[in-house]
């Protein structure tokens, strides 16, 4: 079965640099979520869109934007980038009824050197 | 707002013996409960999840996990514990107060099998 697919898998970037991290959805699934996840800690929630309209925003920094295009993938768009920025960053979807649960990509490991 | 925690940062068990994982809930409304279980480097996995009906639902890899609206609670178990089950456990909840009814973790519990 199709899974959600992350790009790129790693990522090193130095201070000050931008990044852009993809998420490709499962097929028919109506909202993306973007979550971070520092060393040890658990997922903190992003922002995330249904139907490709933004529709809830977490701890987003103002550095960070977000979209999703007319295929449903989505990307993250870093700029500025800080040290502290280094982390796992997740793609979820799933479907918006609340008794669905969220699939998870592989994740981006971003290094900010 | 809706909440879990999960008062265990670690658990160790022996092969073969019984394991439970703990968390507790605060939510207005129903709860929408999840487990996802996560290997180091990997995306979280779906274990199982507590919409309505029995209290003991049933999941992937031989998981469990009772819910107990008295005690707020939704335990996760396994009756006989692998080494390969060693891994970080979150318990999640959905908020149905968000724009997209976002998914909310516990801090995590690591849960570490001795053979």
């Amino acid at each position: 079965a199709a899974g959600v697919i992350q790009s790129p898998r790693h990522l090193i970037k130095e201070k000050r640099e931008t990044a852009t991290l993809k998420c490709y959805p499962i097929p028919r699934h109506d909202t993306v979520y973007w979550y971070q996840q520092g060393p040890g800690q658990d997922p903190q929630f992003l922002i995330s869109f249904y139907e490709k309209m933004q529709s809830d925003k977490g701890s987003i920094p103002d550095r960070f934007s977000a979209q999703q295009f007319s295929d449903y993938h989505s990307e993250l768009n870093m700029s500025s980038l800080e040290l502290g920025d280094s982390a796992l960053y997740f793609c979820a979807s799933s479907l918006q009824e609340m008794n669905t649960e969220a699939f998870f990509g592989q994740g981006t490991r971003l290094t900010v050197v | 707002a809706q909440s879990v925690a999960q008062p265990e940062d670690q658990v160790n068990v022996a092969e073969g013996n019984p394991l439970t994982v703990k968390c507790t809930y605060s939510v207005s409304g129903n709860p929408y409960l999840f487990w996802y279980v996560q290997y180091p480097n990997r995306g979280l996995q779906f274990l199982l999840k507590y919409i309505t009906g029995d209290n003991l639902v049933k999941g992937s890899y031989g998981f469990e996990a009772e819910f107990n609206k008295s005690q707020t609670s939704f335990h996760l178990k396994k009756p006989s514990a692998l080494v390969s089950d060693s891994a970080l456990y979150f318990c999640a909840v959905r908020d149905i107060n968000s724009g997209t009814y976002k998914y909310i973790f516990g801090t995590g519990t690591r849960l570490k099998v001795l053979a």
